[in-house]
């Protein structure tokens, strides 16, 4: 079974700059979220996607980050103007439904200089 | 808000020394529990998870850990590390509750694993 595939695993941007990062989580998986892991903490959680549907985006710095799942199975996530701090790992990761185990991708890498 | 401790950053072992990281929570409802795992240029893994029933959950590689309700704890353990365990562990907890369900993460430990 294919896991979670995030794509560019690299990017390095000047600050003002926007990016974006592409995710396709685990095939069937109905729920997918966005993560953002800062160095030396843990992951936290940016958006949780049902299908196409927003579930929680509470956490999400909506003046600069959004996201979209279009058609349930893709997701994007953009960053627009970029700040330094917004240096970090960005994870999408999948579920079955909600409630049930996440699958983690590899991860984006964003540097912004 | 809810938050994970896990306090310790950093441990250093000798193989087949026994390992036990903690791992403490701030929620008072039911909870569904997770530890992560992350070798090195690789991707989060669950190495075990606990979402009801038995308290001691074994998981993967001979990892084991053991939820405490009174002391919200879910420490994660091994009598003997190898080499290989040599990774990045990630406490993590998600509250029972309909609608989202919200995965916090502790900040990690790094285990190191000398030969």
């Amino acid at each position: 079974e294919a896991g979670v595939a995030q794509s560019p695993r690299y990017k390095i941007i000047e600050k003002r700059q926007s990016v974006a990062f592409w995710c396709n989580p685990i095939s069937g998986h109905a729920t997918l979220y966005w993560y953002q892991q800062i160095l030396g903490q843990g992951p936290k959680l940016l958006i949780q996607f049902q299908n196409n549907g927003v579930v929680d985006d509470s956490q999400l710095p909506k003046d600069r980050f959004s996201a979209e799942r279009l058609k349930g199975v893709d997701s994007t996530l953009k960053i627009q103007p970029a700040k330094l701090e917004d240096s970090a790992v960005y994870l999408c990761a999948s579920s079955p439904r909600t409630r049930e185990t996440q699958y983690f991708g590899p991860g984006t890498r964003l540097l912004v200089l | 808000a809810q938050s994970v401790s896990q306090h310790n950053h950093h441990v250093i072992l000798s193989e087949a020394a026994s390992l036990e990281l903690g791992c403490n929570y701030s929620y008072g409802g039911t909870v569904n529990l997770f530890w992560y795992v992350q070798y090195p240029g690789q991707h989060l893994q669950l190495l075990l998870k606990y979402f009801s029933g038995d308290p001691l959950v074994k998981g993967i590689k001979g990892f084991e850990a053991e939820f405490i309700k009174s002391k919200f704890s879910f420490n994660l353990r091994k009598p003997s590390v190898q080499w290989s365990d040599t990774a990045e562990y990630f406490c993590a907890v998600m509250p029972d509750q309909t609608g989202a369900n919200n995965l916090f993460f502790g900040t990690g430990t790094r285990l190191t694993v000398i030969p």
